[in-house]
C-alpha cells in the first residue's frame, strides 16, 4: 500500500486479556519500529526490527510485551495479561534503510483501551 | 541519556508567523526531526536537520544549532489546518537502530 497500515484502529478489552496489534509497513522498507503514545506524553520507543530480527528491544516495558516480524514485512505486537497502564495509542513506523536522512513514516496507530 | 523540551501549547492567529522551540540534551547527536500530528492521525514528517543552519520547505522552516542543543520550527502564513501537535525528535549518534527520541509535543492552536 501507499502508507503504513495498522489494525485494528481501536481495541477495547478487559484487564488480563491478551491483545495483538498488527502493522503493515510500506513495501520495501526494511526497518520497522513500534512506539507507544500515552495521553499528554511523547512517543515512547518500544522495539526496532531490521528485516525479521529485532536488534533493539530496549523499550519493551515488561516481559508481557513481545513482537515479531515475518517475511520482512508484517509485524505483530502482542501484549499479554493486559493492565490498565497499557492503555495508549500504539504507533508503527517504517523506514527505507538508505541512509541517515531517511525519515520514519508512521501509521495512524491502534488506540488500546483496557477496562 | 536524552532529554527533549518543547512548550506544551501555543496559540497564534491565522496569517501570522509562529516559532516552536525545541531544546535537547543527548549523549551523542545524529539528526533532529520535526513531525506534525493532527488529532487521531499519524505523525507526518516535516523536516530533518543534521547540520547547523536553516532548512526551508515552503511555509515551514527548521533551524538547528548543535552547539546550543537548540532547534526551532517556523511556520509562516498560518492556516487553520496548521492547528496540530508538532513533535521534535532526535537521534543518537551511537544508535545504529536510528530510533527517535521524542519530546512531548507542542499543541498549536490557530485562531481566525
Amino acid at each position: 500500500g501507499a502508507g503504513v497500515s495498522q489494525s485494528p484502529s481501536n481495541k477495547v478489552t478487559e484487564k488480563g486479556k491478551d491483545v495483538e496489534l498488527r502493522c503493515d509497513p510500506i513495501s520495501g522498507h526494511t526497518a520497522l519500529y513500534w512506539y507507544r503514545q500515552s495521553l499528554g506524553q511523547g512517543l515512547e520507543f518500544l522495539i526496532y526490527f531490521q528485516g525479521n530480527s529485532a536488534p533493539d528491544k530496549s523499550g519493551l516495558p515488561s516481559d508481557r510485551f513481545s513482537a515479531e516480524r515475518t517475511g520482512g514485512s508484517v509485524s505483530t505486537l502482542t501484549i499479554q495479561r493486559t493492565q490498565q497502564e497499557d492503555s495508549a495509542v500504539y504507533l508503527c513506523a517504517s523506514r527505507r534503510d538508505r541512509g541517515p536522512n531517511q525519515p520514519q513514516h508512521f501509521g495512524d496507530g491502534t488506540r488500546l483501551s483496557i477496562l | 541519556g536524552q532529554n527533549i523540551d518543547q512548550p506544551t501549547e501555543m496559540t497564534a492567529t491565522e496569517g501570522a508567523i509562529v516559532q516552536i522551540n525545541c531544546t535537547y540534551q543527548t549523549s551523542g547527536f545524529n539528526g533532529l526531526f520535526w513531525y506534525q500530528q493532527h488529532a487521531g492521525e499519524a505523525p507526518t514528517f516535516l523536516s530533518y536537520n543534521v547540520l547547523d543552519g536553516l532548512e526551508e520547505k515552503g511555509r515551514f522552516s527548521s533551524f538547528l544549532s548543535r552547539s546550543k542543543g537548540y532547534s526551532y520550527l517556523l511556520l509562516k502564513e498560518l492556516q487553520m489546518k496548521d492547528s496540530a501537535s508538532y513533535l521534535c525528535a532526535v537521534r543518537d549518534l551511537e544508535d545504529s537502530s536510528y530510533k527517535l527520541i521524542f519530546g512531548s509535543g507542542t499543541r498549536l492552536l490557530v485562531r481566525p
